[in-house]
């Protein structure tokens, strides 16, 4: 069965600095993997999503994932972040077999100034 | 283009009662999927419509239906409510539907039902 998972409930991170925010995935055949954003009190935005093609993926406000076939990681990153970005993460990966996303548990992201 | 809406923001039901949710795609998309958000269960896919047919359905019991008319916006229904519907409702549209195509979010319905 196709899965997707983020290890990490919660990333800290100072303002300025990088960040990162794990996914790995887990599909029989090509992956097909996005992002999305949630702030409180709203629906998911889209931030980006792998086809097939380049590794690095570039998205909404200066986000950017790199996919990595042999670690089956899709990990979101940005390099300077910013206090608005505090936010809930959400990865996913489409079922090829149900063709339904999978959405991961959610990582929540805090930029301290 | 304006994006995806839905009605109302909030509900608040008891249990027994029904309730109908309401969603209004992006502007030429024909696919909407409904979703159920809850801090337990996380984001859980409920169903999707494509062209007025249902094109796919997830794990959740009778009680849940929907439908979408001919001009792409849809409906959930919820009949005999239980305390464990109260959840975050989420519609999202897409152009072509099917899950490789990028899905587009409404705010969501939060629905409480006591």
């Amino acid at each position: 069965a196709q899965s997707v998972a983020q290890p990490e409930d919660q990333v800290n991170v100072a303002e300025g600095n990088p960040l990162t925010v794990k996914c790995t995935y887990s599909v029989s055949g090509n992956p097909y993997l996005f992002w999305y954003v949630q702030y409180p009190n709203r629906g998911l935005q889209f931030l980006l999503k792998y086809i097939t093609g380049d590794n690095l993926v570039k998205g909404s406000y200066g986000f950017e994932a790199e996919f990595n076939k042999s670690q089956t990681s899709f990990h979101l990153k940005k390099p300077s972040a910013l206090v608005s970005d505090s936010a809930l993460y959400f990865c996913a990966v489409r079922d090829e077999d149900t063709d339904k996303l999978i959405f991961g548990t959610g990582t929540r992201l805090q930029v301290f100034p | 283009k304006a994006g995806v809406t839905q009605t109302p923001r909030y509900l608040i039901k008891t249990r027994g009662q029904q309730v109908t949710l309401s969603c209004s795609p992006i502007s030429g998309h024909r696919s909407v999927s409904w979703y159920q958000q809850t801090p337990g269960q996380g984001l859980q896919f409920l169903f999707e419509y494509f062209s007025e047919t249902q094109r796919n359905k997830g794990n959740f019991p009778g009680r849940f239906s929907g439908r979408q008319f001919s001009n792409s916006r849809s409906e959930m229904n919820v009949s005999t409510l239980e305390l464990g519907d109260s959840a975050l409702y989420l519609c999202a549209s897409s152009l072509n539907g099917g899950a490789a195509d990028t899905q587009y979010f409404g705010p969501g319905t939060r629905l409480t039902v006591l």
